[in-house]
């Protein structure tokens, strides 16, 4: 059983430029989530997708930022003309669909660092 | 709208002895509430989570946590610390209602464990 993988593992663009991250979660779970990590700060829910579904997104997620999941299987996540404030570790996770209590297990992240 | 506080940025510990890392809650359903552990440059690691049930949750590597409902609180205790335990700790919560499916995290404890 492979777990949450993640790609890059690291980034590094300058100030400008679009960058795309990819997540693979866990094979036969249906959910997918991406959380943002500043330094010093615990991971903050950016979107999640059900399937292939976008169900929710947060008010941190701005009109640079993109995310498809296409097929319901990876996910994508894109931000267009990055900005120094998007330097973070972008972290993706995923679960089974069982409700609420289900459990999110986390990928290692990619670290992006715009110069 | 749900939160969660760590109180504490660090906490120093003996190998041998107990360790505890707090955290407190806020939410307006019933919590869900978890804790993950995140080495350097890592994602998160799954812990342990209180769904329902048995106030006291065992979970990985010889942790538990104890939920308290009156205080709010869902400590992570060890009865007795491994060097190898140093780490940065994440409590987390969902609401039962209302909150969607996003985590909302703390801002991390670091433990430090020594010889």
């Amino acid at each position: 059983d492979t777990g949450v993988s993640q790609d890059p593992r690291h980034k590094i663009t300058k100030r400008g430029q679009n960058v795309t991250f990819r997540c693979d979660p866990i094979s036969e779970h249906n959910r997918l989530y991406w959380y943002r990590q500043t330094l010093g700060q615990g991971p903050e829910f950016l979107t999640y997708f059900q399937n292939e579904a976008q169900l929710e997104k947060s008010r941190l997620l701005s009109d640079r930022f993109s995310a498809e999941r296409p097929k319901g299987s990876f996910s994508t996540l894109e931000i267009q003309r990055t900005e120094q404030g998007d330097s973070a570790m972008y972290l993706c996770a995923s679960s089974p669909l069982a409700g609420p209590q289900e459990t999110q297990y986390f990928g290692p992240g990619t670290r992006l660092l715009v110069l | 709208a749900q939160s969660v506080a760590q109180p504490e940025d660090q906490v120093n510990v003996a190998e041998g002895n107990p360790l505890t890392v707090k955290c407190t809650y806020s939410v307006s359903g019933n919590p869900y509430l978890f804790w993950y552990v995140q080495y350097p440059n890592r994602g998160l690691q799954f812990l342990l989570k209180y769904i329902t049930g048995d106030n006291l949750v065992k979970g990985s590597y010889g942790f538990e946590a104890e939920f308290n409902k009156s205080q709010t609180s869902f400590h992570l205790k060890k009865p007795s610390a491994l060097v190898s335990d140093s780490a940065l700790y994440f409590c987390a919560v969902r609401d039962s209602t209302g909150g969607g499916n996003k985590l909302t995290f703390g801002t991390g404890t670091q433990l430090k464990v020594e010889l």
